[in-house]
């Protein structure tokens, strides 16, 4: 089946890490992604992970992936303010992208 | 254009009247999709073409929707006898054939169905 699953709200300091999680339920999936949503945008691409890969770091982003238990985190050091947007984990089957609900990341001052 | 281009922005409609909604994918992008974004329901799947393959409809909820892509490039979605459930954001994105490019979103459509 296609589901993905990630928690609907997270609050982080300002400055402090924020760490969003997501499941998946399909292990053929080649490529995970995570998208990044401004109010009134579309999405924007921030990173994606191939399958076979356990980490990527990309400046303040941490992906990592726990392909056994199909398990998806994106870790974001040092939250800033410009972070407070909600992020989608999508996972590509064939060539559907399917997309969780998204996470809104509050950033408390 | 640089990026993916939808119109209208806004449209707001009666409930039974028809409406037509239009994506412009980035040139040279044989993929396009189209997701539908309700309040709380995440980004919904709704078709997908690939160059001048058969299109994955697999998504559609109803058969009051429909999608065409014309010449491999501007694509429109057609939403018959609109219904208030309707109500939502359309977002476009296309991208290569590449496995691993990116899906590149437009801004979306927000489609208000009284």
């Amino acid at each position: 089946g296609e589901d993905v699953e990630q928690s609907l709200f997270l609050s982080v300091r300002e400055g402090d890490s924020s760490v969003i999680n997501c499941t998946y339920t399909d292990s053929s999936s080649t490529y995970l992604y995570w998208y990044k949503q401004e109010p009134g945008a579309g999405l924007q691409l921030l990173t994606y992970i191939f399958s076979n890969m356990d980490m990527k770091q990309d400046q303040r982003l941490t992906v990592l992936l726990n392909k056994k238990d199909k398990h998806l985190s994106l870790r974001i050091a040092d939250t800033q303010t410009g972070d407070s947007a909600i992020y989608f984990c999508a996972e590509s089957l064939d060539d559907k992208i399917i997309f969780g609900k998204g996470t809104r990341l509050h950033i408390l001052p | 254009g640089a990026g993916v281009s939808q119109s209208p922005s806004n449209k707001v409609t009666e409930k039974g009247k028809d409406v037509e909604l239009r994506c412009d994918p980035i040139s040279g992008h044989t993929a396009l999709y189209w997701y539908r974004q309700s309040l709380g329901q995440g980004l919904e799947f709704l078709i997908y073409f690939q160059g001048n393959s058969a299109p994955d409809k697999s998504g559609l909820p109803s058969d009051r929707f429909s999608a065409e892509r014309t010449g491999g490039s501007v694509s429109t979605l057609t939403i018959q006898r609109t219904q208030q459930e309707d109500s939502a954001v359309y977002l476009c994105a296309s991208k290569t054939g590449s496995d691993n490019s990116p899906l590149h979103f437009g801004n979306g459509t927000r489609l208000t169905v009284t």
